[in-house]
């Protein structure tokens, strides 16, 4: 079965530090890996995919993640953090064997950007 | 595209009363999920079809929730009666079989049930 797993369920840095947003995930096969961001108030928007090509994925905004299959890990990256920034951030697992596929959410780590 | 269209953005309701949530995919999507979240228990999904059909319904939280998908452009989600800790945010999701996955979300219906 599938699962995520997200380290902290907050993370405050300062405008301009790196950012590190940690996921481990589990699945029996070969998954699909997301990262998505939640505005106060909004909805979901994609932030980047990992679909079994180039296993360190750039995705939107300057944010990166890497997909490290020994650590079944998927921790998400941003060299200097900006104000825009702060937000929630769902990892996200799908099998992606079938269409039949669940996909499921971590339990959101939330952003703080401090100024 | 207009994107996942979810309608009506905000509802206010008594306890008892029905509620009706609303949702169009993207054009040609295959699949769609309705997924609900609180502060208390995050983002839950709570069911999703495929090419219309119901494939998995265990996280319906009970009886009083039902979701149909009469058609590939509609789907409903339906709370009878209401109570107020359905209070939160419901969520419209829609994929293609060949996304790989990726999700394309509305921007969620706020429900308040007092």
């Amino acid at each position: 079965a599938q699962s995520v797993t997200q380290l902290d369920s907050h993370v405050s840095v300062s405008e301009g530090t790196p950012v590190l947003l940690r996921c481990n995930y589990s699945s029996s096969y070969s998954p699909s890996l997301f990262w998505y961001v939640q505005h106060p108030n909004k909805g979901l928007q994609l932030l980047l995919k990992y679909t079994s090509a180039a296993t360190l994925v750039k995705g939107i905004n300057g944010f990166e993640a890497e997909f490290k299959k020994s650590e079944t890990s998927f921790h998400l990256t941003k060299p200097s953090a900006h104000m825009s920034d702060a937000a929630e951030y769902f990892c996200v697992v799908s099998d992606g064997k079938t269409s039949y596929d669940k996909v499921i959410f971590g339990p959101g780590t939330s952003l703080s950007v401090i100024p | 595209d207009a994107g996942v269209i979810q309608s009506p953005r905000h509802e206010v309701t008594e306890m008892g009363q029905e509620v009706t949530l609303r949702c169009k995919p993207i054009s040609g999507h295959n699949s769609l999920f309705w997924y609900r979240q609180t502060m208390m228990r995050g983002l839950e999904l709570l069911i999703y079809f495929n090419n219309n059909v119901p494939i998995d319904d265990s996280g319906m939280p009970e009886d009083r929730f039902s979701a149909k998908m009469p058609n590939a452009s509609f789907s409903t989600l339906k709370i009878q009666p209401s109570e107020p800790r359905d209070s939160a945010v419901y969520f419209c999701a829609s994929r293609s079989d060949g996304a790989y996955g990726e999700l394309f979300f509305g921007e969620g219906s706020r429900l308040t049930v007092l």
